[in-house]
């Protein structure tokens, strides 16, 4: 089965730090995506990256920033983080048919 | 507002019932619908994906797609205890990349 692996799997961050959420797949895919989950509203797409060395905006990019270095990394960035952030992030990647979620990244943002 | 409207909210059914979940899109660009099941603390994991219009059954599980009105529905017959979960709809539309629009979920409960 597909592999995406996040780091941390949880993580507690101080309103105005800086976090970073980390995501790495061995399935050779060239999409990758970050979504958040919040009770009550499903997943929501925060930034994708069909190419290394680009990312796009997804329909909820305000406050993150995307790195994709290599074709197997993509990294989610908070610069100013907020309560608002406080969410399960996941991580997922995919090869034109179905999406592989990684296991999930509870941030909890104080 | 949500693209993807999920129904209903929440469903409570016994064991060895019909669960019956409905979805649809209000984006005429959609191509497929996928039917993804998350369980408690775990992340999504996809049941089945349906682009043509009519009916697909795997096992236990079959989903319905009337690509007029943009109507998905997915059900379970024979429902079992571990079905209980968070069964999410997305579309995927002819934009290509794979990215996904979700809905907001079913919560399924199958009592035992």
């Amino acid at each position: 089965e597909a592999a995406v692996t996040q780091s941390p799997r949880s993580k507690v961050a101080v309103t105005g730090g800086k976090v970073t959420l980390s995501c790495h797949q061995t399935n050779n895919h060239d999409y990758m995506y970050w979504y958040r989950q919040d009770t009550g509203h499903g997943l929501r797409l925060i930034h994708y990256s069909y190419v290394a060395d680009s990312t796009e905006k997804g329909d909820i990019p305000d406050g993150y920033k995307a790195s994709r270095p290599s074709q197997e990394n993509f990294s989610l960035i908070l610069e100013l983080a907020s309560l608002s952030q406080t969410a399960v992030y996941f991580c997922a990647s995919s090869e034109r048919t179905e999406v592989f979620f990684g296991k999930g990244t509870r941030l909890t943002v104080v | 507002q949500q693209k993807v409207q999920q129904s209903p909210e929440s469903l409570i059914v016994p064991e060895g019932g019909m669960a019956s979940l409905n979805c649809t899109s209000s984006d005429r660009n959609v191509d497929y619908f996928w039917w993804y099941r998350q369980h408690s603390g775990k992340s999504p994991k996809m049941l089945m994906s349906i682009f043509s219009n009519g009916e697909k059954e795997e096992g236990r599980f079959t989903v319905h797609l009337n690509k007029a009105s943009l109507h998905t529905s997915l059900h379970i017959r024979d429902s079992q205890p571990s079905d209980s979960a968070l069964y999410l709809c997305a579309a995927e539309t002819d934009s290509g990349y794979n990215k996904l629009t979700f809905g907001k979920g079913t919560v399924l409960l199958v009592s035992p």
